[in-house]
């Protein structure tokens, strides 16, 4: 079956460590993305990816980055300078950036911060 | 900036209820509004998608309904049950010059009891 796989589903950071969140795909998507949930808010957007070698910055990318060396491929990493990275993370593709259709998210992230 | 505001935050009904979940949205040019539902500690499942210039979407006991110039969804659930509780969240799509930007509500967690 086709979908979002993501990797780890609990992960634990130390202070000043960088950690990286794996999301691939095999729905043949185009267009991936990084999201962040906490408690009472929304979702909220960290950085997406329109095509291979190609993203861009969504509303918090900072103290994080990603690559998109394969259009499966979409990983994130949380960096030392993310203050407050204790959160669910979310990835999520759609089949083109333009076009009808909607997102397809995957089963998430639940990164602490120990 | 757009906005989009879920009411209530959350609900308990007792099984085989009909129950109505809303969704209001401050920018009208929309391209398409998603219905997620939410289990805990788990990722988004996609359950209705409405493109802009459609009024409705059913699946099963689900349907979804848009008035765009009002800047509102309403979700209805028929004969609901205990394995409907979760967090039901709803998400707008605005096209940018960067693609497409999805804009999240804060969700209704709704509790369905035997």
């Amino acid at each position: 079956d086709g979908g979002i796989t993501q990797s780890p589903k609990y992960l634990f950071r130390k202070e000043g460590q960088n950690v990286t969140l794996s999301c691939e795909q095999n729905l043949n998507h185009d267009a991936m993305y990084w999201y962040r949930q906490d408690p009472g808010q929304g979702l909220r957007l960290i950085y997406y990816s329109q095509i291979v070698n190609d993203f861009q910055k969504g509303d918090i990318a900072e103290g994080y980055s990603v690559s998109r060396e394969k259009k499966e491929s979409f990983p994130l990493t949380v960096t030392s300078a993310q203050k407050n990275p204790t959160a669910f993370y979310l990835c999520a593709s759609r089949i083109s950036p333009q076009g009808l259709g909607g997102y397809t998210f995957g089963s998430g992230t639940r990164l602490t911060v120990v | 900036k757009q906005e989009v505001t879920q009411i209530p935050a959350a609900l308990s009904v007792p099984e085989g209820e009909n129950l109505v979940l809303n969704c209001s949205f401050t920018d009208s040019a929309i391209y398409n509004l998603q219905w997620f539902r939410q289990d805990p500690g788990k990722g988004l499942t996609s359950l209705l998608l409405i493109q802009s210039s459609q009024r409705e979407q059913t699946s099963g006991r689900l349907n979804a309904s848009l008035d765009k110039s009002s800047g509102r969804s309403t979700l209805y659930i028929a004969a609901s049950q205990p394995g409907d509780s979760a967090t039901y969240l709803c998400a707008v799509m605005i096209l940018t010059g960067g693609g497409n930007k999805l804009t999240f509500g804060t969700g209704t967690q709704l509790k369905v009891e035997l």
